[in-house]
């Protein structure tokens, strides 16, 4: 069965301490892996889509990374306003002929001034 | 672009009541999906459709239905409260259902079953 786990399930730092989250999953034929941030109260916003193992995107502070076991997403220089959840998903095909989308529980980020 | 939009924003049944979700998106999307978020677990799908007229199930089925009448309307139908339903509900739109496409999350509705 196809999964994702995500490690640490919370993470404090301080604001300029970097540091990185992990995702690591579980799929037959990966075809893509999404990282997605999520505000309290609100939907997931979409970050990120990795492709294939050894590439790598940037969007500010974020740099997300891939290899055939996991995805790491590197926070360099945190700011308070990144703190959120931060969500990990991989598509998977459903058994009806569909796909659906595998999601982590996600990792909470607590950054302080 | 109001983009995906839910209703309510909260809500409150007993036990046995139904109630429906509403959910639209603006953007002429084709795929449209429901998922259920409880702590610790992650968002889990309930249904989705790939177009008007077409729906098919999720992981988390049972208790719900759904229907898409328009390309921009997909509500979710609880049929029968139950606490077990308990949880944030989202909704979510892609372009075309394509396996990588971008999923767009509405803001979600807090559903507590009592």
């Amino acid at each position: 069965e196809d999964q994702v786990t995500q490690s640490p399930e919370a993470l404090r730092l301080q604001e300029g301490e970097s540091s990185s989250l992990n995702c690591s999953y579980t799929v037959s034929g990966l075809r893509g892996l999404f990282w997605y941030r999520q505000d309290p109260g609100k939907g997931p916003e979409f970050l990120f889509t990795l492709y294939s193992a050894g590439e790598e995107k940037e969007k500010e502070r974020l740099k997300a990374t891939l290899t055939k076991k996991e995805s790491f997403l590197h926070i360099t220089a945190p700011k308070p306003e990144d703190s959120a959840t931060y969500l990990c998903a991989v598509p998977s095909r459903a058994y009806t002929g569909g796909f659906k989308t595998i999601f982590g529980a996600g990792t909470r980020l607590f950054v302080k001034a | 672009n109001a983009g995906v939009t839910q209703t309510p924003k909260f809500q409150v049944l007993k036990t046995g009541q139904s109630m429906t979700l509403q959910c639209a998106q603006d953007m002429n999307h084709e795929y449209m999906s429901w998922y259920r978020q409880d702590p610790g677990m992650g968002l889990r799908l309930i249904h989705y459709s790939v177009g008007a007229g077409i729906t098919d199930q999720g992981e988390v089925p049972n208790g719900y239905n759904v229907s898409r009448s328009t390309t921009e309307d997909f509500p979710l139908r609880l049929l029968s409260a139950a606490p077990s339903q308990t949880s944030v509900y989202f909704c979510a739109s892609s372009y075309s259902g394509g396996i990588t496409d971008t999923q767009y999350f509405g803001p979600g509705t807090r559903l507590t079953v009592l």
